[in-house]
């Protein structure tokens, strides 16, 4: 069946300006994972999705950023007043069921340059 | 929190050669999976492995939880295995996989 998708692949934006993330889990599953990815590093955790509500958004690095889940499948991971340090790959993640026993499947990502 | 360690860092290896990766993790885990990251970014799964071994194909793993550690070995190694291998884990007190820093593999022809 298809795996995680994430629109677009690519978005280059001027700092300031509103972007959207949006991300297509496989169907069926429950739990929709947020992480963010910097050059040369491992992911970073943002936000925790089980079913349509934010379950942990620990992650978020502050008041900017902000993800739906409205229908419990597509998400969307919303960046206000973009700065150059938000430039990174974006990557979404689903599984079966959420935490702990939960093994993550991930989709390609977006990756955001902010000028 | 949980500190997740992978060695070694870089690898540099001919085809045909064989190779071990090591993930060693702080606490108890329930959750820990491999992944590889190729050229292009794509995040592929490995293994789903909080304990015991799996095999498939060419790549097998270990993981033996009492000990806090997982190796992730690859054999016959291609030029198609370059990239990142990443070790995640999970655990109770924790939603979001911990990620170690990743083994960059390079596989000469």
């Amino acid at each position: 069946g298809a795996g995680v998708s994430q629109t677009p692949s690519n978005k280059v934006t001027e700092k300031g300006k509103y972007v959207e993330l949006r991300c297509d889990p496989i169907s069926g599953h429950t739990a929709l994972y947020w992480y963010r990815q910097s050059l040369g590093q491992g992911p970073e955790f943002l936000i925790y999705f089980q079913g349509t509500g934010a379950a942990d958004d620990s992650g978020l690095p502050n008041d900017r950023f902000f993800a739906v889940r409205p229908e419990g499948s597509v998400s969307t991971l919303k960046i206000q007043r973009t700065e150059r340090g938000d430039s990174a790959v974006y990557l979404c993640a689903s599984s079966v069921t959420g935490p702990p026993y939960n093994e993550q499947f991930f989709g390609p990502g977006t990756r955001l340059t902010v000028l | 929190g949980i500190q997740v360690e992978q060695s070694p860092p870089d690898l540099i290896l001919q085809e045909g050669a064989n190779s071990t990766l090591r993930c060693n993790f702080s606490d108890s885990v329930n959750n820990l999976q491999w992944f590889h990251q190729n050229p292009w970014g794509q995040l592929i799964n490995l293994f789903y492995i909080p304990s015991g071994t799996k095999q498939n194909g060419r790549l097998s793993a270990t993981t033996v939880a009492t000990e806090r550690y997982s190796l992730l070995y690859i054999s016959s190694s291609q030029t198609t295995d370059s990239g990142v291998y990443f070790c995640a884990v999970g655990a109770d007190s924790n939603y979001q996989l911990i990620w170690g820093a990743g083994t960059k593999l390079i596989i000469k022809p």
